[in-house]
């Protein structure tokens, strides 16, 4: 069984800071990555997505990708208290068919 | 919103009920989603359907029947469900089947067996 495993938290940052959410990955055959965002009682919404090793930015958004390590991250700076949701990490199986989820990370930031 | 809208957004059904979830997606997109999300627990895959075909059942008990008419439109039938199968139902859409493309949600089904 093919798994996405994420840190379930919460992680706790204060308003301002850097937080820093974490994923790694079973499947080498993976090649694609998005994180999303859910807050309580909504749908996911896609924040980002990255394809190859490296760094992308967007706005306060950064994800961070190491296919050799298997490892996906997402860095938010300058952290608001409306970033505070649970978030969503999602890689493709090998197939290309579908993506399989993590459990997510729950992040909460203090004002 | 997305433009993947989901019908009824709360349902609350008995184990010998028969009901319907509605998903429609005003995106153009060719591939459709039924997840499943539980309390602590990963969103759960169920069926995938790519221009209006099944491409991938995900062991879904049979009490779960899912119908594709066009690319539009997806439904999950359900019947003598379990006390179990309360959770939040999702539908989501892609342009390209879902490994590579976006998958855009519906705002998802809250539902509840007695």
């Amino acid at each position: 069984q093919k798994e996405v495993e994420q840190n379930s938290g919460p992680l706790s940052v204060p308003e301002g800071a850097i937080a820093s959410l974490n994923c790694t990955y079973s499947d080498r055959g993976s090649q694609s990555f998005f994180w999303y965002r859910q807050y309580s009682g909504k749908s996911p919404e896609l924040i980002m997505f990255i394809y190859s090793n490296g760094d992308k930015e967007d706005g306060r958004f950064t994800a961070q990708l190491n296919k050799a390590s298997q490892y996906v991250s997402l860095l938010i700076r300058d952290s608001q208290p409306s970033d505070s949701a649970t978030y969503l990490c999602a890689v493709n199986n090998q197939a290309g068919t579908a993506l399989i989820f993590g459990k997510g990370t729950t992040l909460s930031v203090s004002s | 919103e997305t433009g993947v809208t989901q019908t009824p957004r709360h349902l609350v059904m008995g184990m010998t009920n028969k009901k319907s979830l509605k998903c429609e997606q005003h995106l153009g997109h060719n591939a459709m989603y039924w997840y499943k999300q539980s309390a602590k627990k990963p969103l759960e895959l169920m069926f995938v359907y790519n221009f209006k075909e099944q491409t991938e059942n995900n062991s879904v008990p049979s009490r779960f029947s899912p119908e594709c008419p066009n690319s539009s439109h997806l439904f999950l039938h359900l019947h003598t469900l379990q006390p179990e199968d309360s959770a939040l139902y999702l539908c989501a859409s892609s342009q390209g089947l879902g490994g590579t493309d976006t998958q855009y949600f519906g705002p998802g089904t809250r539902l509840t067996v007695l």
